[in-house]
């Protein structure tokens, strides 16, 4: 169980234009979603998390109108990269939490490598 | 705030030695989860390894187990008989308890696991 789908794993865009993550809690429900970034050889970056029915909270430094995350249902959030840059390029994790369980354990997707021309 | 500290950036060991994995931390919650999570090439990010900070006993999970520190802030990692699978790149994190206590991460450290 506890299994956390991203799609699509691999994306290349042109400047410019818009990209859109999605990631599913597939066998449960998540009322929070994570949304990280990392950098090759670095550690993950908690970009942003996101509630179900309700805004995203971003982390300081991260910019809400270029990283637009919807957590529409229980199972579902998504991140849109808008006019992307190559500077946005990177990898994209998110994960999910199970609020049946007790303690703050976090399941994640395997990711998703963006690439910006 | 709270913050986590891996130290090691590199570490290596030979098949079926046993392995030490640093990791400090600071946070002024009284309530809060150490994790130890396992990152391999694949990127898939994998629990290792959970503490409960009110827990004195230390967590263990087959070859995996911690040694927890509370009033030293530390949660080092020991991997027993190492196995070459387990090269990775692991990470410490922290999070508070509550529906949304976030998880911090440290820098990572690097495994080689060498046959």
């Amino acid at each position: 169980g506890a299994v956390v789908s991203q799609h699509p794993s691999r994306v290349i865009c042109k400047s410019g234009t818009s990209v859109k993550i999605e990631c599913r809690s597939l066998d449960f429900q998540a009322t929070t979603m994570f949304w990280y970034r990392q950098f090759p050889k670095q550690s993950l970056m908690l970009m942003a998390t996101s509630n179900e029915g309700s805004k995203a909270t971003y982390e300081q430094g991260v910019e809400k109108d270029k990283f637009l995350i919807n957590h529409a249902s229980l199972t579902l959030s998504t991140l849109t990269v808008t006019s992307a840059h190559p500077e946005d390029s990177s990898f994209y994790i998110c994960s999910a939490r199970d609020h049946r369980l007790l303690a703050n354990e976090q399941f994640f997707g395997p990711g998703t490598r963006l690439t910006v021309l | 705030a709270q913050t986590v500290t891996q130290s090691q950036p590199e570490m290596s060991v030979q098949e079926a030695e046993t392995v030490t994995l640093s990791c400090t931390y600071d946070t002024s919650e009284s309530d809060y989860y150490l994790f130890w999570y396992k990152q391999p090439p694949s990127r898939q990010m994998i629990l290792v390894i959970r503490q409960e900070a009110y827990k004195q006993q230390n967590a263990t999970e087959n070859r995996f187990s911690v040694n927890f520190q509370k009033a030293a802030k530390s949660f080092s990692l020991k991997i027993s008989d190492s196995q070459l699978g387990d090269a990775a790149m692991y990470f410490c994190a922290v999070a508070r308890s509550g529906n949304t206590g976030k998880l911090i991460f440290g820098q990572g450290t690097t495994l080689q696991v060498k046959p």
